[in-house]
């Protein structure tokens, strides 16, 4: 079965700090797929990105970053110079394709940003 | 292209009563998906469909509820006999492709039930 764990419940943050939402993951299958998806105060799941399992590859896009390590089955995302917009919950999600298992997702972390 | 698209937004029924939720996918998006979501909690699968198939469903999906999609297009979710338990934000996603790639959600139904 697959699990994800987001051990942070909530994050505080000031303006323009950096800050990194942590997310474990659990799988025994060797090809998988990783998400992240904001969901801001309106309620909407808005992807991120995706990742697969063959690609350990760190991928930055804009203010965003995201680290992914397979030896310690994480899946880290970081927010560069947070800003007041970035308030939401994001949630990192998993899926493996080789079966009927759609996104399992973690419990997600609420970020605030303090201006 | 409009997106995902959820209807009612809000919906307040009494107990025992059913309800029925619409969702129109993103157009040509083969896989459709039904999640709940509860208050603090990530969402949590109820069922999919590839096309008109409905190929999973979650232990989650108790008797009382049922999904269709008649014609591979939008899909419904009814509940019956509502309970109070049955009270969370109901998604909808869609993908394209025969995988499970990334989804793209709707705004959601909000359930309450009294």
């Amino acid at each position: 079965a697959q699990k994800v764990t987001q051990a942070q419940t909530e994050i505080s943050v000031v303006e323009k700090e950096d800050v990194t939402l942590d997310c474990v993951y659990e799988t025994r299958d060797t090809t998988y797929y990783l998400f992240w998806y904001k969901q801001p105060p309106s309620g909407e799941l808005v992807f991120l990105i995706r990742r697969n399992s063959f690609d350990e590859q760190n991928e930055i896009s804009g203010r965003y970053s995201w680290n992914f390590q397979k030896s310690t089955s994480s899946f880290n995302f970081t927010i560069t110079a947070s800003q007041v917009v970035d308030s939401a919950v994001y949630f990192c999600a998993l899926s493996v394709p080789s079966g009927n298992t759609p996104l399992v997702f973690g419990k997600g972390t609420r970020l605030s940003v303090i201006a | 292209d409009t997106g995902v698209s959820q209807d009612p937004r809000h919906k307040i029924t009494k107990r025992g009563q059913n309800v029925t939720f619409r969702c129109d996918p993103i157009s040509e998006h083969n896989r459709l998906y039904w999640y709940r979501q509860t208050l603090g909690q990530g969402p949590e699968f109820l069922t999919y469909f590839q096309n008109e198939a409905q190929l999973e469903k979650s232990r989650l999906l108790s008797d009382r509820f049922s999904a269709e999609r008649p014609k591979g297009s939008f899909s419904t979710l009814e509940i019956q006999r509502t309970e109070q338990g049955d009270s969370a934000m109901y998604l909808c996603a869609s993908s394209p492709g025969r995988g499970h790639t990334e989804a793209f959600f709707g705004q959601g139904t909000r359930l309450t039930v009294v």
